[in-house]
């Protein structure tokens, strides 16, 4: 079975600007979720998607929205890009067969640089 | 709120050595979930360990060993003779049931190198 993948690997972007990271999460799983790492704030959890719906949302601005698709996949988006949104996004799945605080899987990330 | 405290930032040992990484947790609910993952310098975060409030067995897999005690809020990870692939990063996270879901609350990670 396939993990979870992340695309770009890497990214640059300019202030202002914004930009979309994608998650594929592992085939039949259907909770996806998206967590900040950066090295002053460490690993902060964005928000939660479950059959498409938002679930939970961490203490984030408005500008960092996401969605998840029929299939499972999401995407989240950031707006106006700041430099502080400078970070690796991790997106984890799990397979959410009734359960809740579950293991997760995460994939590799995608390293976001704001310039 | 929930709270998680890696007090050890960084870690250095020889290989061979027994190591201890500290986590102390913070929650108002009677139901929670402690996880360990581990990061290795790929990125991802790989499961480890998960542990509900109710159970305070200690557990062993191999050379990792967890010890879970409530009354102190602790739930420490003990490698035994490390190698140097146990470099990594290790993170302690908690998740509450009251939350519905998978969202977890991160301690600040444990930085470990071992040196051959």
């Amino acid at each position: 079975k396939a993990g979870v993948t992340q695309t770009p690997r890497y990214l640059i972007k300019t202030r202002g600007q914004q930009v979309t990271l994608s998650c594929s999460p592992i085939s039949g799983h259907r909770s996806v979720s998206w967590y900040q790492q950066t090295p002053g704030q460490g690993l902060q959890f964005l928000f939660e998607y479950f059959s498409e719906t938002q679930r939970n949302k961490g203490n984030f601005p408005g500008r960092f929205s996401g969605r998840q698709f029929s299939n499972s996949r999401s995407e989240m988006n950031v707006s106006t890009l700041e430099l502080g949104d400078s970070a690796l996004y991790l997106c984890a799945s799990s397979p959410q067969q009734g359960g809740t605080n579950e293991k997760l899987f995460f994939g590799s990330g995608t390293q976001l640089s704001v310039l | 709120a929930q709270k998680v405290t890696q007090a050890q930032t960084e870690i250095s040992v020889v290989e061979k050595e027994d190591v201890t990484l500290d986590c102390v947790y913070e929650t108002r609910d009677t139901t929670y979930y402690l996880f360990w993952y581990k990061q290795p310098p790929s990125g991802e975060l790989v499961f480890l360990i998960r542990r509900n409030s109710f159970d305070e067995q200690n557990e062993i897999s191999g050379r990792y060993s967890w010890n879970f005690q409530k009354s102190t809020s602790s739930f420490n990870f003990t490698i035994t003779a490390s190698q140097v692939v146990d470099s990594a990063v290790y993170f302690c996270a908690l998740s509450e049931e009251g939350n519905a879901g998978n969202m977890l609350t991160f301690g600040g990670g444990t930085r470990l190198m071992v040196k051959p």
